[in-house]
């Protein structure tokens, strides 16, 4: 099974930061990777799909790269209704999984 | 709209069953592959099963096979998971999500608002 790897677990950021968060998978995945953002008691939402492809009505400021084992969720320029967690999915084989998730806080 | 309502959680003693629902609304659900996706108290998230348009395929992550079967009934737009042997290691909400396949594989699109299960004595 291919494991993925996210850091940070957590992270402190004020509005206006730009953020990054990593993903590592076990072995190569091409562009197979897959975001999603979770709000506290929410259920998660689709970001990006094939590594950098937003969804539809995602905002520009989220972008995605990568591709192989390493990969990066970028957000230029944070808002306050990005306070959330992220969570890298590689779909490149079954069983599809995801990384253990990356809390972004408020600083 | 496009809507995936999840149900039937709830408490069950270990070695229980549990059969949870999601009912989908707003757009064509034979048109779909489907997945129940997991999450721990305080944990990530966790796939656990797919299922083709007409039933035909069904894959599940090692840990539920065996216990857990995966169906649908696409004339009542309707996806469930049957939940057998239930240990403390199944409690999780469950979110049943929509598959979009892109060239890349599976991406979950769309997802319900999940549902509770609690295995314990």
């Amino acid at each position: 099974d291919i494991q993925m790897t996210q850091s940070p677990s957590s992270l402190s950021a004020s509005v206006g930061d730009r953020v990054t968060i990593t993903c590592r998978a076990s072995q190569s995945i091409s562009d197979h990777l897959n975001w999603y953002q979770q709000k506290q008691g929410k259920a998660p939402k689709p970001l990006i799909y094939d590594a950098s492809t937003l969804q539809s009505g995602v905002p520009s400021r989220f972008s995605g790269g990568g591709s192989g084992t390493d990969f990066t969720l970028t957000i230029s320029s944070l808002q306050p209704e990005d306070f959330a967690t992220y969570h890298c999915q590689q779909s490149y084989t079954a069983p599809y999984s995801f990384g253990q998730g990356t809390k972004v806080e408020s600083k | 709209e496009v809507q995936l309502v999840d149900s039937g959680g709830g408490l069950v003693q270990p070695g229980g069953s549990l059969r949870l629902s999601c009912a989908a609304s707003g757009f064509i659900f034979t048109n779909y592959w489907m997945t129940w996706v997991r999450q721990a108290p305080g944990k990530g998230l966790q796939w656990v099963a797919n299922i083709k348009q007409d039933g035909s395929e069904k894959y599940y992550v090692d840990s539920v096979k065996g216990r857990f079967t995966i169906s649908r009934d696409n004339d009542k737009n309707s996806l469930y998971l049957q939940m057998n042997s239930l240990t403390a290691e199944d409690t999780a909400m469950y979110y049943c999500a929509r598959v979009k396949w892109t060239s890349n594989g599976p991406y979950f699109d769309v997802w319900g608002q999940g549902t509770l299960v609690t295995v314990s004595s």
